[in-house]
């Protein structure tokens, strides 16, 4: 069955340093990946997608993620955090059976000034 | 454009009850998936409407429905409340299938509390 682990359940950075969120993927096929992220007391909102070509993808906010095949994994990764970007972000793999999304179990960020 | 309506955002309900959560999607979308998300379990599917067809279902019981309706609004109903319903339930559209498309566009949530 399609899985994904996200590792981390939280991690906290220094505000203006680099971050990177793992995601571990099971999945049979090429899978579609994505990351949202979820704000408190907010619903959650697509960062990026990957479905197909160029592995390193650019989303929203200044976030990118890298596909890697042979470590099932889709990181996602920002240069500089900013205090705004402290949240909870979800990756999830797609099209499960059934065509459903699988989400993972996020990940808390904090950032501290 | 406006986005996901989830109504109402806030309820407290006693055990036993019944609840009923609609959902707005944007408009043109056609699938409506519902999601239930709590601390401890985090994000866990519910089901999954496509043009007024239970298209996919999670692993909960039966005391958990939905339906769609044909301008694609969505509700969803628990009967005879637990404690453990105490949940935020997200509602997310999409313009096809969930799966396939990805692209899920969450409302804010209704958060139950039930007592």
């Amino acid at each position: 069955a399609q899985s994904v682990t996200q590792p981390d359940i939280h991690i906290t950075v220094s505000e203006g340093a680099s971050l990177e969120l793992r995601c571990n993927y099971s999945y049979g096929a090429t899978p579609y990946l994505f990351w949202y992220v979820q704000s408190p007391g907010q619903g959650l909102q697509l960062l990026l997608k990957y479905f197909s070509g160029d592995t390193l993808v650019q989303g929203i906010k200044g976030f990118e993620a890298e596909f890697k095949r042979s470590q099932s994994s889709f990181n996602l990764r920002k240069p500089s955090v900013h205090w705004s970007d402290a949240a909870e972000y979800f990756c999830a793999v797609g099209p499960s059976y059934g065509n459903k999304l699988v989400f993972g179990a996020g990940t808390i960020l904090r950032v501290k000034s | 454009k406006a986005g996901v309506t989830q109504t109402p955002r806030y309820l407290i309900k006693t055990r036993g009850q019944q609840v009923t959560l609609s959902c707005s999607p944007i408009s043109g979308h056609r699938s409506v998936s519902w999601y239930q998300q709590t601390p401890g379990q985090g994000l866990q599917f519910l089901f999954e409407y496509f043009s007024e067809t239970q298209r996919n279902k999670g692993n909960f019981p039966g005391r958990f429905s939905g339906r769609q309706f044909s301008n694609s609004r969505s509700e969803m109903n628990v009967s005879t409340l637990e404690l453990g319903d105490s949940a935020l339930y997200l509602c997310a559209s999409s313009q096809g299938l969930a799966g396939e498309s990805g692209e899920l566009f969450f409302g804010e949530g209704s958060r139950l509390t039930v007592l």
